[in-house]
């Protein structure tokens, strides 16, 4: 597509209960990044993915948190057991690494945990 | 490891006077330094890049290695410019500095 696509663009869900966002880069990126924007704060970097490399997880904040990637295309990112501290908007991004051209963001995901 | 430091969480000006959003780095190599932009209930998008020596909405950004800094810098404000700006040291994997807040006052 002609940009990153994020879905949904909302979810709210109990507190306890497992969600699933979606990415969809723009197609030929082969880096994909996933980060979490609280409420009036920045970036806060979880997980990369490049190509068919081993993804970065270094940013995931506990082992509720998981992502996968099938090859350069679609990235899901789930939190199992979710808390209202998950509660978040989550931002995906693509680029085309070495070109110089940057990020290409998603509208993001805006969770809240009830 | 490269790092990005954005001094300032909130500026606020008055709508035509100059605005400057610091950002310092720390790592060695040539930096690929780029800004974005997160107006409000927009997605968040990519400002201007220093490879590229360009304006985009009136600002500009030089890379200044002495300093080690790509601050972000406009002569005179206008309140649409009121948004979030990040720094961000390279394209590749890499951490976002905390971001500032810049309220642009009419």
């Amino acid at each position: 597509g002609a940009g990153v696509s994020q879905s949904p663009s909302n979810k709210v869900t109990e507190k306890g209960k497992d969600v699933e966002l979606r990415c969809d880069p723009i197609s030929g990126h082969t880096a994909l990044y996933w980060y979490r924007q609280r409420l009036g704060q920045g970036l806060e970097f979880l997980i990369y993915f490049q190509g068919n490399s081993a993804p970065d997880k270094s940013g995931l904040p506990s082992d509720r948190f998981s992502a996968e990637r099938t090859g350069e295309s679609v990235s899901t990112l789930t939190i199992q057991r979710t808390q209202q501290e998950d509660s978040a908007v989550y931002l995906c991004a693509s680029s085309l690494m070495g070109d110089g051209n940057g990020y290409t963001f998603g509208s993001g995901t805006r969770l809240t945990v009830v | 490891a490269q790092r990005v430091t954005q001094p300032e969480k909130l500026l606020s000006v008055f709508k035509g006077a100059p605005v400057e959003l610091k950002c310092n780095y720390s790592y060695s190599g040539s930096p690929e330094l780029f800004w974005y932009v997160q107006y409000s209930r927009q997605r968040l998008q990519l400002l201007l890049r220093h490879i590229s020596r360009e304006s985009i909405k009136g600002f500009t950004a030089d890379l200044n290695k002495g300093e080690t800094s790509f601050h972000l810098k406009k002569p005179f404000a206008q309140e649409e410019d009121s948004a979030m700006y990040y720094c961000e040291p390279n394209a590749g994997k890499s951490t976002f500095g905390d971001g500032t807040t810049l309220t642009v006052k009419p």
